[in-house]
C-alpha cells in the first residue's frame, strides 16, 4: 500500500507472476480515480482508470478493482515482465473542487 | 500529436535567479496544471488553469507565478528561487476526465 514518508513501499516479484499493488485513497466523495507508471526520470504514464460507478476495469494485462466501502483502489499486472518495473501510485479525483490527489507510490521491481 | 512537452529538462540556478519553466500541450485541452514531486510525497499541485485567461492557486502556490494566454501554453515562473524550490517540475493536462504529463523538468536551486 502507499504511505506517506521518507521510502516508498516495495513489492518484488519474479518474471511471469502476477503483481498486486494497493492504494488507500482518503475521501468518499471522490468520482475517479487513475494508475500512472512512473520509470526512474520520467513523467507520469497513463496505466488505467475507473468511475467510482464501477468496481473492476480491465486492460491489457492489467485490472482495477475498486471497493468504495473500504476506500481501497488495487492495481493488478498479469505476468509481470521487466519493462513493468517502476513506481506506480494512484490519483483520486475530487468532484468538489474539481482535482486530483495523488498517494506517494509502491516501487515494482521484477526479477528476471 | 506529442502530447505535453516541457522545457528544460534540466536546470541549476542560484538563490535569488528568476527563470520560466515552459509547458505546452497539442491535445486541445482546457485545462493544465503544475505540479512538484518531492521524495516521499505525492505529486503536489502548484497552480491550474480551466481555460486560457483563467488561472488560479492549487496547493503549493507560494513563490510561483503563471499565466494562460492561449490553449497551448502555461509556462510556470519562478520570481526569485530558493533551495525549498529544489523539485521535480510537471505540468498536466486534461480533457473530459484523464490527466496527462508532460517529462518534467528538474531543477537544482543552490
Amino acid at each position: 500500500g502507499e504511505s506517506v514518508g521518507l521510502h516508498l513501499p516495495t513489492l518484488s516479484v519474479q518474471e511471469g507472476d502476477n503483481s498486486i499493488i494497493n492504494c488507500a485513497y482518503s475521501n468518499s466523495a471522490s468520482d475517479y480515480f487513475i494508475w500512472y507508471k512512473q520509470e526512474s526520470g520520467k513523467g507520469p504514464q497513463f496505466i488505467i482508470d475507473i468511475r467510482s460507478n464501477m468496481d473492476k476495469r480491465q486492460g491489457q494485462r492489467v485490472t482495477v478493482l475498486l471497493n468504495k466501502t473500504v476506500k481501497h483502489l488495487s492495481l493488478q499486472i498479469a505476468a509481470t515482465q521487466p519493462g513493468d518495473s517502476a513506481v506506480y501510485f494512484c490519483a483520486e479525483h475530487l468532484y468538489t473542487g474539481n482535482q486530483f490527489y495523488f498517494g506517494t507510490g509502491t516501487s515494482l521491481t521484477v526479477i528476471p | 500529436n506529442a502530447g505535453v512537452t516541457q522545457t528544460p529538462k534540466f536546470q541549476v540556478l542560484k538563490t535569488g535567479q528568476s527563470m520560466t519553466l515552459q509547458c505546452a500541450q497539442d491535445m486541445n485541452h482546457e485545462y493544465m496544471s503544475w505540479y512538484r514531486q518531492d521524495p516521499g510525497m505525492g505529486l503536489r499541485l502548484i497552480h491550474y488553469s480551466v481555460g486560457a485567461g483563467i488561472t488560479d492557486q492549487g496547493e503549493v502556490p507560494n513563490g510561483y507565478n503563471v499565466s494562460r494566454s492561449t490553449t497551448e501554453d502555461f509556462p510556470l515562473r519562478l520570481l526569485s528561487a530558493a533551495p525549498s524550490q529544489t523539485s521535480v517540475y510537471f505540468c498536466a493536462s486534461r480533457g473530459q476526465e484523464t490527466q496527462y504529463f508532460g517529462p518534467g523538468t528538474r531543477l537544482l536551486v543552490l
